[in-house]
């Protein structure tokens, strides 16, 4: 069966430093892949989705990540952080069932 | 843009009660979810519907069921509410009928107390 994790339940970091987020999946075949991002009280917006190709995918708000077939890995990457992105992170792959999500981190901005 | 609309955005309810959330699309989406989400566990798939009257049972169905007469709506149903039915009901929708692994767009969340 498919499944996510998210190593990391809660990152800290400062306004204007990069970030990393965590995503590992197990599944056979290369799945669909997407992040999401939750804003407190809202409901998930779709950052970017990888589907097949270029293994560097671009997303909104400045966000990128990198799917790596030999680690099963799909991180969440931005170079410069704002305390605009403060939320919460959500990994999810799919792949001939409905997606499966991780457990989410969340990610405080500090000044 | 897609949009879905939930009927409430916090409700309270009483033990015992049966209670209705409601999910509207707008964007002839075939595929339509929903998930509880509770701090520390993510996003559990309670039910999911790729077709109008279709409906399949996710990974934690107990407790719940679903409605699903037009393809636009899906509402679940909490036929006597207990009190760890508590938590965040998110609904989501996605199009491609039978293909579940889409790019899925989510409501707002209804969050939903028994007391």
């Amino acid at each position: 069966a498919q499944s996510v994790t998210q190593p990391d339940i809660h990152i800290t970091v400062s306004e204007g430093a990069s970030l990393e987020l965590r995503c590992n999946y197990s599944y056979g075949a290369t799945p669909y892949l997407f992040w999401y991002v939750q804003s407190p009280g809202q409901g998930l917006q779709l950052l970017l989705k990888y589907f097949s190709g270029d293994t560097l995918v671009q997303g909104i708000k400045g966000f990128e990540a990198e799917f790596k077939r030999s680690q099963s890995s799909f991180n969440l990457r931005k170079p410069s952080v704002h305390w605009s992105d403060a939320a919460e992170y959500f990994c999810a792959v799919g792949a001939y069932t409905p997606l499966v999500f991780g457990k989410g981190t969340r990610l405080s901005v500090i000044a | 843009d897609v949009k879905v609309t939930q009927s409430s955005r916090y409700l309270v309810k009483r033990t015992g009660e049966k209670v209705f959330l409601e999910c509207v699309q707008d964007m002839d989406h075939e595929n339509m979810f929903w998930y509880r989400q509770d701090p520390g566990l993510g996003l559990r798939l309670i039910y999911f519907s790729y077709d109008v009257k279709m409906k399949e049972k996710g990974d934690i169905p107990e407790g719940y069921s679903v409605s699903r007469e037009k393809k636009e709506r899906f509402s679940l149903i909490l036929e006597s509410a207990s009190t760890n039915q508590t938590s965040m009901y998110l609904c989501a929708s996605s199009f491609g009928g039978g293909i579940t692994y889409n790019e899925q767009f989510f409501g707002p969340g209804t969050r939903l107390t028994v007391l």
